[in-house]
């Protein structure tokens, strides 16, 4: 079946440092990948997504790249702020069938000024 | 109201109790469901709904029983639960595929109820 894995945190940064959260995935086919963000309080947000492979996907200063030869989705930002403190996970949906998210099991990220 | 909203935001019920949580989506979709959000585990999906009717069940206890009346509201009513229910109960709304013709169509998802069971 599919599966995601991301890395484990808690991550801690300083402000304006270079991040990465590593994803890779099993699934067959072709899935779409997809980045979602959780503030504190607050449902999960759709970050950005890819369909295929090669798919660059960008939102809010993030990006990840569809990478299906390491059946990868790394989350990465060059300059991260204090506001970007959340929870990010990292999910896949099958190509078949209905719109089903597998999810990783969430990094949590603080951001210290 | 817009969004997905869900109540209430916070429940604590013994093992004997009977509860529902609520969900509402304002975005006009046809697809709603309900996920488990424990510690350290991935995102669980536990139930779909299309167009009113059940399409997934994930092996969840019976001791879950979801509703959905119409396309906007869907509840979740427990009773009896164990106290490793405890979790956070994320609802979610989406446009169905086959009715967008589009090829993804993004989950709405609302604050979440967090549940303790004692």
């Amino acid at each position: 079946g599919n599966s995601v894995t991301q890395m484990e945190g808690p991550v801690t940064l300083s402000e304006e440092a270079f991040l990465t959260i590593n994803c890779t995935y099993t699934a067959t086919g072709y899935p779409s990948l997809f980045w979602y963000v959780q503030y504190p309080g607050e449902g999960l947000q759709l970050l950005l997504k890819a369909t295929k492979a090669d798919d660059k996907g960008s939102n809010k200063g993030f990006e990840a790249t569809y990478r299906k030869e390491t059946t990868s989705f790394h989350l990465e930002k060059g300059s991260v702020q204090v506001s970007d403190s959340a929870v990010y996970f990292c999910a896949l949906r099958s190509n078949f069938g209905n719109e089903k998210l597998t999810f990783g099991t969430g990094t949590r990220l603080t951001i210290i000024p | 109201e817009t969004g997905v909203t869900q109540t209430p935001r916070h429940l604590v019920m013994g093992m004997t109790n009977k509860k529902s949580l609520k969900c509402e989506q304002h975005l006009g979709h046809n697809a709603m469901y309900w996920y488990k959000q424990s510690a350290k585990k991935p995102l669980e999906l536990m139930f779909v709904y299309n167009f009113k009717e059940q399409t997934e069940n994930n092996s969840v206890p019976s001791r879950f029983s979801p509703e959905c009346p119409n396309s906007s509201h869907l509840f979740l009513h427990l009773h009896t639960l164990q106290p490793e229910d405890s979790a956070l109960y994320l609802c979610a709304s989406s446009q169905d595929r086959r009715t967008s013709g589009l090829d993804y169509n993004e989950q709405f998802f609302g604050p979440g109820t967090r549940l303790t069971v004692l």
